[in-house]
């Protein structure tokens, strides 16, 4: 099946900086989703971005399908945007959505 | 209003019983999921149902067992509950379209504890 890779597994900023995180998939895809879980648990959808570019305030996203990687902006991090960050992707024929391991995002005061 | 909702939020109970999960979705979507996420954060499907009929079965025992008594409903029954089973269980919805999919809403999750 599909392999979803996110790097780092792990980042700790300080309030204020930016940040990438990547997420690798191994074969083509009909879409691509980023989620937030935050500390409570609960699984917030950020983007539904199988290519191109959005942005939503502070994040923003950029799938290159082509190349098999889809990007996630933080700029400006908060405390408020720790929490585990998945990457999603659906393809065709499989009618499921495999998930990464996530990247766990801790920002400091 | 919620979109996807879930209950119970938690689920404390021994070994050996039989306990249900309830999902209910208000967005109109016609495919509902059961996810599992592990200690270590891994999200994993189990099921899929699109209007009622069940389209996804993962390798999940036989212990459980998914029903959808219309597309707005999903429940998730397990017997014989095991310490293993011990997780966040999370219900999703999305609309499927012709080969793709869009954007899948979870519900808060039940964390379940088998003692």
């Amino acid at each position: 099946g599909i392999q979803v890779e996110q790097s780092p597994p792990d980042l700790i900023l300080q309030e204020g900086a930016n940040s990438t995180l990547r997420c690798n998939f191994s074969d083509s895809v009909n879409n691509l989703q980023w989620f937030h879980q935050n500390p409570w648990g609960q699984l917030i959808n950020l983007f539904y971005i199988p290519s191109g570019t959005k942005q939503n305030g502070r994040l923003s996203a950029t799938t290159v399908a082509t190349e098999r990687y889809s990007l996630l902006y933080i700029s400006s991090s908060q405390t408020t945007d720790s929490g585990v960050y998945f990457c999603a992707v659906f393809k065709g024929g499989s009618e499921k959505l495999v998930f990464g391991k996530g990247t766990k995002l801790t920002v400091n005061p | 209003d919620t979109a996807v909702s879930q209950t119970p939020k938690y689920l404390v109970t021994q070994m050996g019983n039989d306990k249900s999960i309830k999902c209910e979705q208000n967005l109109g979507h016609d495919t509902m999921y059961w996810y599992k996420q592990d200690s270590k954060k891994f999200l994993k499907i189990m099921f899929s149902y699109n209007n009622k009929e069940l389209i996804i079965n993962e390798t999940v025992p036989n212990r459980f067992s998914p029903k959808s008594p219309d597309k707005a409903h999903l429940n998730l029954h397990i017997n014989s509950l095991e310490l293993g089973d011990s997780a966040v269980y999370f219900c999703a919805s999305s609309q499927l379209g012709a080969g793709a999919q869009e954007t899948q809403y979870f519900g808060p999750g039940t964390r379940l504890l088998v003692l």
